[in-house]
């Protein structure tokens, strides 16, 4: 059974830097065709994706987030980590992680975390 | 700013069928990138409907089906319940933009 679950801050000021790290269970992100991307959800507004890293080490991020987002993955400890740098309340949101294969439908996020409000606040 | 566009409700009444639409580009459903349907209640991380265009993940009852031509995609949901109100967003590949992206969302209510 795949489950994935964030953690992190809920309250962070504005030009910050936030970190939240994904931890799953039930795959391996060494697996090809593995990746483990992050969605953010602003409260009342539509879902938006933000990045994505693949079994290989290969990093793809939203391009309007691209200078301030970073994503790494501690294979060992079965962690994903997001940072994103210069905090602005605009990024106040809940944001998930899920789980990707593109063996069984590419681009699908077939199994979510339960996701983790962030506020960006003075 | 979504990607894709849905219309931001629907409804319908009990038993009725509605369909819930997610129009594209060129650059994205029009290039051939697979779309993919979420359903999510609120206060709760979306969940996989439909992916692959019209393929539905074990568990999700045949009532929802995914159709995609041309530049748009819509799920249909037939015999219509108290529990499909809910918030449907779609997904699929940009490659113009090298992203994912989402629609807008569509909040189906049940009269």
């Amino acid at each position: 059974q795949i489950t994935l679950k964030e953690s992190g801050p809920t309250l962070v000021k504005p030009t910050q830097t936030l970190t939240l790290t994904c931890t799953f269970s039930g795959f391996s992100l060494s697996s090809t065709n593995v990746g483990v991307g992050w969605i953010r959800q602003p409260p009342g507004e539509a879902l938006e994706w933000l990045g994505l890293i693949y079994w290989d080490d290969d990093k793809r991020y939203s391009p309007s987030l691209e200078s301030r987002l970073t994503i790494t993955r501690d294979t060992s400890e079965n962690q994903v980590v997001l940072t994103l740098t210069t905090l602005d309340p605009v990024d106040t949101a809940t944001y998930y992680c899920a789980h990707r294969d593109d063996s069984t439908g590419w681009g699908v996020y077939d199994i979510w975390g339960q996701g983790t409000m962030v506020t960006v606040s003075s | 700013q979504s990607g894709l566009t849905q219309p931001p409700s629907v409804s319908g009444a009990p038993g009725q069928r509605v369909t819930i639409s997610c129009t594209g580009s060129s650059s994205n459903i029009g290039a051939h990138y697979d779309v993919h349907w979420y359903q999510q209640f609120p206060g709760t991380a979306p969940r996989l409907l439909i992916y692959g265009n019209n393929n539905r993940p074990s568990g999700v009852p045949d009532r929802f089906s995914g159709s995609k031509s041309g530049t748009s995609a819509s799920l249909a949901i037939t015999g219509l319940q108290a529990e499909d109100e809910a918030v449907y967003h779609c997904q699929s590949y940009d490659r113009s933009l090298s992203a994912s992206v989402f629609g807008g969302g569509t909040k189906l209510t049940v009269l």
